[in-house]
């Protein structure tokens, strides 16, 4: 169980166009999810984190009006990069957070990830 | 401001012997500890974690140490085995739900 899923696993895109990307919890209710980014061989940094039906709370120094986020129900979450350039190039990662029959939040469950490449 | 940090990049270890991986914080008030595998063009993999009222957990091969006294905690996996081959993420919240901060990551090569 705790399966996370996420689409595209890898896109190119040209510099000013804008890529949508999925994460889905696949077996479970996801009562928030996060949106991570990880440039090479560094740590991943939190970007957002995203609660279904409300607005998502972005860290300091992310530009929400750059990276939207919409969580529509309670097992997808996208992140759109919009008018993407060749900074943004990154590997996107998604993670899952659920409750369990007591109510005790769980461990985050992390998606596959999304290497993005803007030309 | 890294409040986890991972100050060893790389650690090669031989199949059979121990791993020790070290990861140190500085916010007192992180309340929850885990460590995550990842390998390469992958998401990270929950392995274990331990909350700041003990000092030590076990789950088969791992076992994660926490001295708050020291803002220090580590990984200890024994036997280790060419599979463990990875790279080995600490991090820390503020809670058992909620936001994770992460330590840069070390990446573990064990040799047969």
């Amino acid at each position: 169980g705790a399966v996370v899923s996420q689409h595209p696993s890898r896109v190119i895109c040209k510099s000013g166009t804008s890529v949508k990307i999925e994460c889905r919890s696949l077996d479970f209710q996801a009562t928030t999810m996060f949106w991570y980014r990880q440039f090479p061989k560094q740590s991943l940094m939190l970007m957002a984190t995203s609660n279904e039906g409300s607005k998502a709370t972005y860290e300091q120094g992310v530009e929400k009006d750059k990276f939207l986020i919409n969580h529509a129900s309670l097992t997808l979450s996208t992140l759109t990069v919009t008018s993407a350039h060749p900074e943004d190039s990154s590997f996107y990662i998604c993670s899952a957070e659920t409750a369990d029959t007591s109510g005790r939040t769980d461990t985050q469950y992390f998606g596959p990830g999304t290497r993005l490449t803007v030309l | 401001d890294q409040q986890v940090k991972q100050n060893s990049p790389s650690l090669s270890v031989q199949e059979g012997r121990i791993s020790i991986l070290n990861c140190d914080y500085t916010n007192s008030m992180f309340d929850y500890f885990l460590w995550y595998k990842k390998y390469p063009a992958e998401g990270p993999t929950f392995l274990i974690s331990i909350s700041s009222i003990k000092d030590k957990n076990e789950d088969g091969r791992f076992t994660v140490f926490l001295n708050k006294s020291a803002k220090h905690l580590s990984l200890h996996i024994v036997p280790s085995q060419p599979g463990d081959s990875a790279v080995y993420f600490c991090a820390a919240a503020y809670n058992q739900g909620g936001k994770l901060i992460f330590g840069q990551g070390t990446e573990l090569s064990v040799k047969p």
